[in-house]
């Protein structure tokens, strides 16, 4: 079946340090990729979305690119901050009409200063 | 402009005890799912509908657990009996046709003792 692997955690860095999650993915058909970010305390918000081989999204300083021949869809910042400690998750849908997102199980990162 | 409500933010009760929790989507959005997310198992989807109607319940652990939604602002997710394995956080998301982006509630931490 479908299905979304992260590389696990926690991940610790030191500000302004570069950030890569790692995530790869099994699907069939075309799917759509995402990278939810989870604030402590707080619901799963967007961050970013690709809908076709190759795109790439980005957002707030983050960005993945939908690469199809490696299957993956790897989370990167080129200098984090504090304010990014959270924990961020990997999702794919295999079509836009109805279907229900497929998660990773979450990368924690914690950002010191 | 209201995101998605759910209630009660937290809720603590006793093995045997039937627990409902409560979920107000975004007005105009016409999907919503129910997910469960714990420490073991990350973010699992139980339920989702679509124009109030239940469309894949896969995820719904085993009889115990029930949905509803009775109209297009209002949805529950019932435990009865709840037992201490339920514990965990449930998140409400919402999503309007055609779109991809789920938007999600703030989530209910419960514990069963």
């Amino acid at each position: 079946g479908d299905s979304v692997t992260q590389m696990e955690g926690p991940v610790t860095l030191s500000e302004e340090a570069f950030l890569t999650i790692n995530c790869t993915y099994t699907a069939t058909g075309y799917p759509s990729l995402f990278w939810y970010v989870q604030y402590p305390g707080e619901g799963l918000q967007l961050l970013l979305k690709a809908t076709k081989a190759d795109d790439k999204g980005s957002n707030k300083g983050f960005e993945a690119t939908y690469r199809k021949e490696t299957t993956s869809f790897h989370l990167e910042k080129g200098s984090v901050q504090v304010s990014d400690s959270a924990v961020y998750f990997c999702a794919l849908t295999v079509n836009q009409a109805g279907t229900a997102l497929i998660f990773g199980k979450g990368t924690t990162l914690s950002v010191s200063s | 402009d209201a995101g998605v409500i759910q209630s009660p933010r937290h809720e603590v009760t006793e093995m045997g005890q039937e627990v409902t929790l409560r979920c107000k989507p975004i007005s105009g959005h016409n999907s919503l799912f129910w997910y469960r997310q714990t420490m073991m198992r990350g973010l699992e989807l139980l339920i989702y509908f679509n124009n109030n109607v239940p469309i894949d319940d896969s995820g719904m652990p085993e009889d115990r657990f029930s949905a509803k939604m009775p109209n297009a602002s209002f949805s529950t997710l019932k435990i009865q009996p709840s037992e201490p394995r339920d514990s965990a956080v449930y998140f409400c998301a919402s999503r309007t046709s055609g779109a991809y982006e789920q938007y999600f509630g703030p989530g209910t931490r419960l514990t069963v003792t």
